[in-house]
C-alpha cells in the first residue's frame, strides 16, 4: 500500500513553455501533498504544501505565480512550471501525507518528473 | 527551529561491510517522528522506517536496524553486510506536531558499495 504516482517522470520543454506534473496517491486519500525540487547532489527542499480544497502555501522565496499547484481531489495534486527557463530545469518530487493516526503518520514519496528546459 | 544534521557526506565501502550512517536532530518539541529514506540512482524515495520520539525501542529489520537514542538526540542507521544494491544517498528526517506535516531533512550521505 501507500503508492505515489508522478507524471511525466521525464520532460524536455523549450524555454517559455508551461509544463504540468500530476501526483496521485493511489491507494490511499491525501489531504495534503507536498512539492519539492532538488538539485543535483543536495537535498530535497520544501516547495509548498498543497491541501485538498484549498489554496497552497508556498515556501518562502518559491514564486506561487512561477509554480501554480492546484490540489483538486484527495487522491491528486497538479503542479504546473509556467514559462519555464533552462534555471527551472530540476528534479520535481512530490509526497502523500499519510496518517491514520498521528502515531502512523508517515509521507510517501512519488518517483520524481526530471524537467529540462532548454 | 527544527534541524538535522548528517556529517557524513560519502561513505565508500566494500561489499559484505557494515555501514553505520549518522543522524543527529534538534528540536524542542517533546513529541516528534524521525524518517529514515533511501533515494537511489533513480531517484525515487523509498520510506524505510520511522520513528515516534516516545518510543525509543531500537529495531532490527533484515540487514537493516536502527539505533534512537533521545540522551543525545541522534537517530543512526545500519546496513550489515552491505551489498552493491544498498548504493544510494539515504536521508533522515524529522517531523514534529507544529510543523504543519513538513519534514526536515538531513544533507544526506551517499553510500558507494564497490564490489
Amino acid at each position: 500500500g501507500a503508492v505515489v504516482s508522478q507524471h511525466p517522470s521525464r520532460v524536455i520543454c523549450k524555454s517559455g513553455t508551461s509544463v504540468k506534473i500530476e501526483c496521485r496517491s493511489l491507494d490511499f486519500q491525501a489531504t495534503t501533498m507536498f512539492w519539492y525540487r532538488q538539485f543535483p547532489k543536495q537535498s530535497l527542499m520544501l516547495m509548498a504544501t498543497s491541501n485538498e480544497g484549498s489554496k497552497a502555501t508556498y515556501e518562502q522565496g518559491v514564486e506561487k505565480d512561477k509554480f501554480l499547484i492546484n490540489h483538486a481531489s484527495l487522491t491528486l495534486s497538479t503542479l504546473t512550471v509556467t514559462s519555464a527557463h533552462p534555471e527551472d530545469s530540476s528534479f520535481y518530487i512530490c509526497s502523500a501525507r499519510s496518517y491514520g493516526s498521528s502515531y502512523q503518520e508517515t509521507q510517501y514519496f512519488g518517483p520524481g518528473t526530471r524537467l529540462l528546459v532548454l | 527551529a527544527q534541524k538535522v544534521t548528517q556529517a557524513q557526506t560519502e561513505i565508500s565501502v566494500v561489499e559484505k561491510e557494515d555501514v553505520t550512517l549518522d543522524c543527529v536532530y534538534e528540536t524542542r518539541d517533546t513529541t516528534y517522528y524521525l524518517f529514515w529514506y533511501k533515494q537511489p540512482p533513480s531517484g525515487e524515495l523509498v520510506f524505510l522506517i520511522r520513528r515516534n520520539s516516545f518510543d525509543e525501542q531500537n529495531e532490527i529489520s533484515g540487514r537493516y536496524s536502527w539505533n534512537f537514542q533521545k540522551s543525545t538526540s541522534s537517530f543512526n542507521f545500519t546496513i550489515t553486510a552491505s551489498q552493491v544494491v544498498d548504493s544510494a544517498v539515504y536521508f533522515c528526517a524529522l517531523l514534529t506536531t507544529d510543523s504543519w506535516g513538513k519534514l526536515q531533512f538531513g544533507a544526506g550521505t551517499q553510500v558507494v558499495v564497490t564490489p
